[in-house]
């Protein structure tokens, strides 16, 4: 079965620190890997998506980055956090070619201070 | 491009009470549609989902939805609430972009009274 790993689950940065979520998903090869945030009483906005490695597409343009070093591998990096990057961020994926059914995982919750 | 409307965003039910939250869609060919349900703290969890045919579909923990195009909706129900149902909800329609990603709604929060 599939599983996915989304770490760390809590985090507490500075502004002006760095950032890394790193997510990664077993039993299942090529499968596209989303990167969303949710900020309190606004939904899900997606930061980035990869159908492959090194593929990534960025929604939002912002101070954040993705990248895709393995196949089943994603990450989110800041170099300098803002306040306004604090929130619940998802890494999920979904099925190369099929219909967009997301598996998420448990999520990240970053404070920035 | 697409989009999903969840029009309420809060719901206040009894527990046993029957249960519809509202989604309304845009896109501009068949859409994929998808419900999601978020516990606090937690991440999203598939409680169904249409592709095509029957237009109701039955899902995870007692929940249907019903898809019909000439209203562009596609409203989640439960006929008796349980506690245990209070969490986040969020209807999803996907939308082909070289590869198929979904739109998530801003999400209803439902409450759940004794």
């Amino acid at each position: 079965s599939q599983t996915i790993h989304q770490w760390p689950a809590t985090l507490v940065q500075p502004v002006g620190s760095p950032l890394s979520l790193e997510c990664t998903v077993e039993g299942t090869s090529n499968p596209n890997l989303y990167w969303y945030r949710q900020a309190a009483g606004r939904g899900l906005q997606l930061l980035f998506y990869s159908v492959g490695i090194g593929q990534i597409s960025s929604e939002v343009p912002q101070n954040l980055s993705a990248s895709r070093p393995q196949d089943r591998q994603f990450i989110l990096s800041s170099k300098k956090l803002l306040l306004s990057d604090s929130g619940f961020y998802l890494c999920a994926w979904s099925r190369a070619g099929e219909t967009g059914e997301l598996f998420f995982g448990e999520g990240s919750r970053l404070t920035v201070l | 491009a697409q989009s999903v409307t969840q029009p309420d965003i809060h719901i206040t039910v009894s527990e046993g009470a029957s249960l519809e939250l509202r989604c309304n869609y845009s896109y501009g060919a068949t859409p994929y549609l998808f419900w999601y349900v978020q516990s606090p703290g937690q991440g999203l969890q598939l409680l169904l989902k249409y592709f095509s045919g029957d237009t109701l579909v039955q899902g995870i923990k007692g929940f249907e939805a019903e898809f019909k195009r000439s209203q562009s909706s596609f409203n989640l129900r439960k006929p008796s609430v349980h506690w245990s149902d209070a969490a986040e909800y969020f209807c999803a329609v996907g939308a082909w972009g070289g590869s198929y990603i979904p739109t998530f709604g801003r999400g209803t929060s439902l409450i759940v009274h004794p």
